[in-house]
């Protein structure tokens, strides 16, 4: 069956670290995001792509960074991780606009910057 | 530019009561609209869509939700609350084009035995 996941699961950096985190989807979406999810903010989208080699900064892009080289993956680099970038950090696909742009999400990844 | 409110950020209900979640948007285009469930320690789940096609939209778990243009909502109901429907929902809106979902800050409803 098609999926998205996401490495690590569980990840604990030290500030000041750069930090990769995967996101691997296998329903060939060309557009994939990224959120990061805290106690009363909800959802906020960081990054997202439209395909491969196209890139665009969402609301809380400061300090992140990501690259589409292929279809199927789109890592998220924390330059110099922050403790305030502590948080559940979740990826999505989805197939495209119209009326197939709903997103499919992976299970998260819960980083601790200390 | 698109936006959604959730009114009440917890909703608490007894088993085997409506369960009522509300949703409202703003939008400057034809809305897409959507309502996701997420479980504890797991990612969100699609529960059912709104493309411009029936107002009343069925979804998954007994779910369903009525949009209504007049009053720019898109409200979540269930006839009879089980206690395994005690999470968070989010509900998201798209405009034209490709713009992502905007979400709202979620609603974590709790279901009382």
């Amino acid at each position: 069956d098609a999926e998205i996941t996401q490495s690590p699961r569980h990840k604990i950096t030290e500030t000041g670290r750069q930090v990769t985190l995967a996101c691997h989807q296998t329903w060939n979406h060309n557009n994939m995001f990224w959120y990061r999810q805290d106690l009363g903010h909800g959802l906020r989208l960081i990054h997202y792509s439209y395909g491969v080699q196209d890139t665009n900064k969402g609301e809380v892009s400061d300090g992140y960074s990501v690259s589409r080289s292929n279809t199927e993956d789109l890592p998220l680099t924390l330059e110099s991780a922050a403790s305030s970038q502590t948080s559940v950090y979740f990826c999505a696909s989805s197939p495209g606009g119209g009326g197939r742009r709903e997103q499919y999400f992976g299970p998260g990844t819960r980083l601790t910057v200390t | 530019a698109q936006s959604v409110t959730q009114l009440g950020s917890h909703v608490s209900v007894s088993e085997g009561a409506l369960v009522l979640l509300r949703c409202n948007y703003s939008s400057s285009v034809p809305p897409y609209l959507f309502w996701y469930v997420q479980y504890p320690n797991q990612g969100l789940q699609l529960l059912l869509k709104y493309t411009s096609a029936a107002t009343l939209v069925k979804g998954i778990n007994g779910f369903e939700a009525e949009f209504k243009k007049s009053e720019t909502s898109f409200h979540l109901t269930k006839p009879s609350a089980h206690m395994s429907d005690a999470a968070e929902y989010f509900c998201a809106v798209s405009g034209s084009g490709n713009t992502p979902l905007v979400f709202g800050k979620g609603t974590r409803l709790s279901v009382i035995a």
